[in-house]
């Protein structure tokens, strides 16, 4: 069974970077059959799909995000991460880290959530 | 980007009783349709893709149905462990995917 724990900061500023960490178990980063995944959840806009991350690097963003974020990984540590620029009272949210099986669309784990406040 | 609309935005069922949810795609998915279920201060959970399929130890009772813009989700007999929100999500072609808002299934 695949788990997956999202950490980092609770609460950032306006206008600075929202850095979150996902941390994998029981399966690995460099799984060729896995898309790491981010997803956000507020209650304005529902679920959003922010971007995946493969085990070579490559990367899909969300348009409305991509001029802002950043996914990158770190086999090392069994870890991807999201960086998100400039950030704004709308980045306000629940943010999951999940598991993609490559070429379904479907996530079949996802981490319990950690809750970001952009506030000053 | 592909708009998801689910309807009812809530619904109130007793324990035994069928549930019908809805999902309609702002253009045509073929079956790229998946479910899940949230629960209070959890994850979502995926039930069902490929509009129809049950995912790992998801009961019977729960099924999908549709293709092309209009999907259900049936709950056969509700049962009070199936109280929460529910979520459509298209995955047609390339991200970005994208949610409906989704339904809140209560228990009278």
């Amino acid at each position: 069974q695949v788990q997956l724990r999202e950490s980092g900061p609770g609460l950032v500023k306006p206008s600075q970077t929202l850095s979150l960490t996902c941390t994998v178990s029981s399966a690995s980063v460099t799984s060729r059959d896995s898309y790491w995944t981010w997803i956000r959840q507020n209650p304005g806009t529902g679920l959003e799909w922010i971007g995946y991350i493969y085990f070579d690097g490559h990367t899909i963003y969300n348009p409305s995000l991509k001029s802002r974020l950043t996914l990158s990984l770190d086999i090392s540590k069994n870890q991807f991460f999201l960086k998100l620029t400039s950030v704004t009272a709308a980045d306000t949210a629940l943010y999951f880290c999940a598991r993609e099986v490559r070429g379904t669309g479907t996530l079949d784990f996802w981490g319990l959530g950690t809750l970001v406040t952009v506030s000053s | 980007e592909i708009v998801m609309t689910q309807s009812p935005a809530t619904v109130a069922v007793s324990p035994g009783e069928r549930v019908t949810l809805s999902c309609r795609a702002s253009q045509r998915l073929g079956t790229n349709l998946a479910w899940y279920q949230q629960k209070r201060g959890q994850a979502p959970r995926l039930l069902i893709s490929g509009a129809s399929t049950r995912a790992a130890g998801i009961p019977a009772r729960f099924s999908g149905s549709g293709s092309g813009t209009d999907f259900t989700l049936t709950i056969s007999s509700l049962q009070s462990e199936d109280s929460g929100l529910y979520y459509c999500q298209q995955y047609k072609g390339s991200p970005p995917w994208t949610f409906g808002h989704g339904t809140k299934v209560e228990i009278k």
